[in-house]
C-alpha cells in the first residue's frame, strides 16, 4: 500500500519534551499538508509544505511549532516542550503538485498524549 | 446536521435505509468539495468530490448535491450498511487556494 505514511502512531510525552512527527506522502506526490485534531471536532489546517519550501502556515501556533520537508526524506512536524493542550490527532495529507488537481488524500495519524 | 454544543450531529439509521448528511459552507467563492469518512481512530478516507460546475455527482451507492444558492451540500449513501458508521465531513476549498477547510463533521450510526 503506497498510501500515505505516518509514524509514530501513537507518542506519548511528558510536559516540557519535544514531539516529532513524520509524514511519507504517496509516491508521486510533491505537496503534504498537517492537520490537528482534537477530540470530537473537525480537522483543523495547520501549514502546507512542499520540497523545501513552506507554502502557507498560518494555521501554525507561533510559537514551539515548526514544520519541514526536506528534499529527501519524511515531513516532520516538531513540537517543543509540549503541553497538555498539544494532545490530539495529527493527520499528515498528501497530493499531487497542484496544476494535477486538488484532492488530498490522508494518513492514518498519529495520536499525541502529554502527560 | 446543525452543531450542537460540543458534541458531533449524529444521524442514526436502520441498515438497509438511505442516509442524506447535510452540509453547509460560508464561502461563496468555494468551487471544489470533497466528502470524507472517518472511521474511529483513523485517518479520514476519500468518498467522493464535486465541482462547483456541477448540481450532481454519483459513485458507488454514495451521491454528492451541490446547491451553491443556498450554499449547501449533501451526501446521500444509499442502503446504509454498518460498516458505513463513521463520522463524516465535508471539506470546500476556493481556487485560489489547495487547501481544504473542513467543517465539524457528522457521526452516522447504523443499527442492524
Amino acid at each position: 500500500n503506497a498510501g500515505v505514511m505516518q509514524n509514530p502512531r501513537h507518542l506519548v510525552r511528558r510536559r516540557g519534551q519535544e514531539a516529532r512527527l513524520r509524514c511519507s506522502p504517496m509516491k508521486g506526490h510533491s505537496h503534504v499538508y498537517w492537520y490537528r485534531q482534537l477530540p470530537e471536532e473537525g480537522l483543523k489546517f495547520m501549514v502546507y509544505l512542499q520540497k523545501e519550501n513552506i507554502i502557507d502556515e498560518s494555521g501554525m501556533p507561533k510559537e514551539r511549532f515548526s514544520a519541514e520537508f526536506p528534499k529527501e526524506g519524511p515531513s516532520i512536524l516538531r513540537i517543543q516542550q509540549v503541553v497538555r493542550g498539544d494532545s490530539a490527532a495529527y493527520f499528515c495529507a498528501s497530493s499531487p503538485p497542484a496544476s494535477a488537481g486538488n484532492t488530498i488524500y490522508f494518513g492514518e495519524g498519529s495520536w499525541l498524549t502529554v502527560v | 446536521g446543525e452543531s450542537v454544543g460540543l458534541h458531533l450531529p449524529t444521524l442514526s439509521v436502520q441498515e438497509g435505509d438511505n442516509s442524506i448528511i447535510n452540509c453547509a459552507y460560508s464561502n461563496s467563492a468555494s468551487d471544489y468539495f470533497i466528502w470524507y469518512k472517518q472511521e474511529s481512530g483513523k485517518g479520514p478516507q476519500f468518498i467522493i468530490d464535486i465541482r462547483s460546475n456541477m448540481d450532481k455527482r454519483q459513485g458507488q451507492r454514495v451521491t454528492v448535491l451541490l446547491n451553491k444558492t443556498v450554499k449547501h451540500l449533501s451526501l446521500q449513501i444509499a442502503a446504509t450498511q454498518p460498516g458505513d458508521s463513521a463520522v463524516y465531513f465535508c471539506a470546500e476549498m476556493t481556487g485560489g487556494s489547495y487547501i481544504p477547510t473542513f467543517g465539524r463533521g457528522t457521526s452516522l450510526i447504523v443499527h442492524p
